[in-house]
């Protein structure tokens, strides 16, 4: 299995500001995923990270507010732009290798918008 | 698009014992892949047991294992000898096995508890 380091593990930020989140993983992925869990919620997913293109974004997020980068096979990040307390929750790295069935996934980052 | 459905919030099992948590899921595909993740406390996502829609074995991994079946589109987890370890959230995952770039589909989650 694939072990995905991510950080920072938690935050605490100010409302307006920006925080990236880097998501590292010990092989070379096929596909890298980011999700957020909003308090006591089931996971949703945000984004695909596309290697070398842009992200390919769920329903109801968007580039402007989450922007992700994946400048290779084993690394992505995700920022959070212009926070607000609602954007409070623990988001989630994920990657899938190569013919592989199984997604893994990182320890996670909780962010605290205050 | 695909649902799945986890309709009991919260289950408790005592120590030793065996538990089974529920899950249902809609899709109109004929294959699929079925996933519980648990989640501890310490929020990383652990993959517990997978099985393959193609696959009529149910697949078992040490004290789990699933009841799956395709026709009632229902995918159960049963963890026996319960220990104190198992405590977690419990989440059943969808996903397609058409197309690399296909996603997880998770369900709500149920929260189990292990007594002594």
């Amino acid at each position: 299995s694939a072990v995905i380091s991510q950080k920072p593990s938690r935050d605490i930020c100010q409302r307006g500001t920006s925080l990236t989140i880097q998501c590292q993983v010990d092989s070379q992925v096929t596909m890298m995923f980011w999700y957020r869990q909003q308090p006591g919620q089931s996971l949703t997913l945000i984004a695909t990270a596309n290697q070398g293109s842009e992200a390919t974004y769920e329903s109801g997020f968007v580039i402007d507010k989450f922007p992700i980068s994946r400048p290779n096979l084993t690394f992505s990040t995700l920022t959070v732009s212009n926070m607000s307390p609602e954007d409070s929750s623990i988001y989630l790295c994920s990657a899938r290798g190569s013919g592989r069935t199984e997604a893994f996934f990182g320890q996670g980052t909780r962010l605290t918008v205050v | 698009a695909q649902t799945v459905t986890q309709s009991q919030p919260e289950m408790s099992v005592q120590e030793a014992e065996t538990v089974t948590l529920s899950c249902t899921y809609d899709t109109s595909e004929s294959d699929y892949y079925l996933f519980w993740y648990k989640q501890p406390p310490s929020r990383q996502m652990i993959l517990v047991i997978r099985q393959e829609a193609y696959k009529q074995q149910n697949a078992t991994e040490n004290r789990f294992s699933v009841n799956f079946q395709k026709a009632a589109k229902s995918f159960s987890l049963k963890i026996s000898d319960s220990q104190l370890g198992d405590a977690a959230m419990y989440f059943c995952a969808y996903r397609s096995a058409t197309g690399t770039a296909s996603k997880l589909t998770f369900g709500t989650g149920t929260r189990l508890q292990v007594t002594l």
